[in-house]
C-alpha cells in the first residue's frame, strides 16, 4: 500500500510569492491533516478535511488555506509569503469512521518550504 | 487547558544504555496518548500508543505507561542502538473524535556506537 505522498519536496519562493503543496493520502484515508513544523515552534496544526470539509482549524492567518477533492487528496495554499512561512509542511491521513477517533496519523515526509 | 511537555534535548547516549524521555499532559479526561518518531529526513511515524489510563505501549523494545494519576506517558527503552537516533514527539488528540493534534516540542535522541 502506498504511503502518503507529498509535493514538491522542496521548493524555494521569495516574499510576496504563493505557494500551493499537495498531499496525496494512503488509499481509503478519508482525513487529511496539515502541520508546520519549525525548530522554534515544533508542530503546529493548520487544519484537517474530512470528505472535502474542512472539520478543523489552527490558529494560522488567512493566508493559510487549503481544500480536498473528492478522492481525498488535498492541497494548501500559503498566499504573500513571509520570511517566517519558511517551514517543513506535514500532511497527515487518517482512517476516520467520521465518529470516532481511530488513533493514528500517517505523515507523508513533507514539503520543505523556504521563502527567501 | 490543554498542552503536551516534553523534556528538553537534545540526549546524546551511548549504545546499550538506557533511555527515558519524559513526557506530561493536561487534559479534561483521559486522551489517547501517542509518541511518534521522526528520523531525518523523513515525516513521523507512530511509535506506540496507549488508549486508556494504565495501559502500556509498546513497540522496537520502546515502552510507554498512561499514568493518569502523575499524567505522565514517559518513553523507555531498555537497551538503545544506534538505529534509534532521531527526534521524538509526544502527542494527545485536542479533543476526543478529532485529528487535531498537540504534540511536544519534540527530544532529539542521539545514539553513539
Amino acid at each position: 500500500k502506498a504511503g502518503v505522498t507529498q509535493t514538491p519536496r522542496y521548493l524555494i519562493k521569495t516574499r510576496g510569492q504563493q505557494v500551493t503543496l499537495s498531499c496525496s493520502p494512503i488509499s481509503g484515508h478519508r482525513s487529511v491533516s496539515w502541520y508546520q513544523q519549525t525548530p522554534g515552534q515544533g508542530l503546529q496544526f493548520l487544519f484537517e478535511y474530512f470528505s472535502e470539509t474542512q472539520r478543523n482549524k489552527g490558529n494560522f492567518p488567512g493566508r493559510f488555506s487549503g481544500r480536498q477533492f473528492s478522492n481525498s487528496r488535498s492541497e494548501m495554499n500559503v498566499s504573500t509569503l513571509e520570511l517566517g512561512d519558511s517551514a517543513l509542511y506535514l500532511c497527515a491521513s487518517s482512517q476516520s469512521t467520521g465518529t470516532g477517533n481511530t488513533g493514528e496519523l500517517f505523515f507523508g515526509e513533507g514539503s520543505r518550504l523556504t521563502v527567501l | 487547558g490543554n498542552s503536551v511537555t516534553q523534556m528538553e534535548g537534545p540526549v546524546t547516549l551511548s549504545e546499550e544504555a538506557f533511555l527515558t524521555i519524559n513526557c506530561t499532559y493536561t487534559a479534561t479526561g483521559y486522551p489517547s496518548l501517542f509518541w511518534y518518531v521522526q528520523y531525518p529526513g523523513e515525516g513521523l511515524q507512530l511509535l506506540l500508543k496507549a488508549t486508556k489510563a494504565d495501559d502500556k505501549g509498546s513497540n522496537k523494545g520502546f515502552e510507554a505507561t498512561y499514568r493518569k494519576e502523575t499524567t505522565s506517558f514517559h518513553l523507555e527503552k531498555g537497551s538503545v542502538q544506534v538505529s534509534d537516533s532521531a527526534v521524538y514527539f509526544c502527542a494527545r488528540p485536542y479533543t476526543s473524535g478529532t485529528y487535531k493534534y498537540i504534540f511536544g516540542t519534540g527530544t532529539r535522541l542521539k545514539v553513539l556506537a
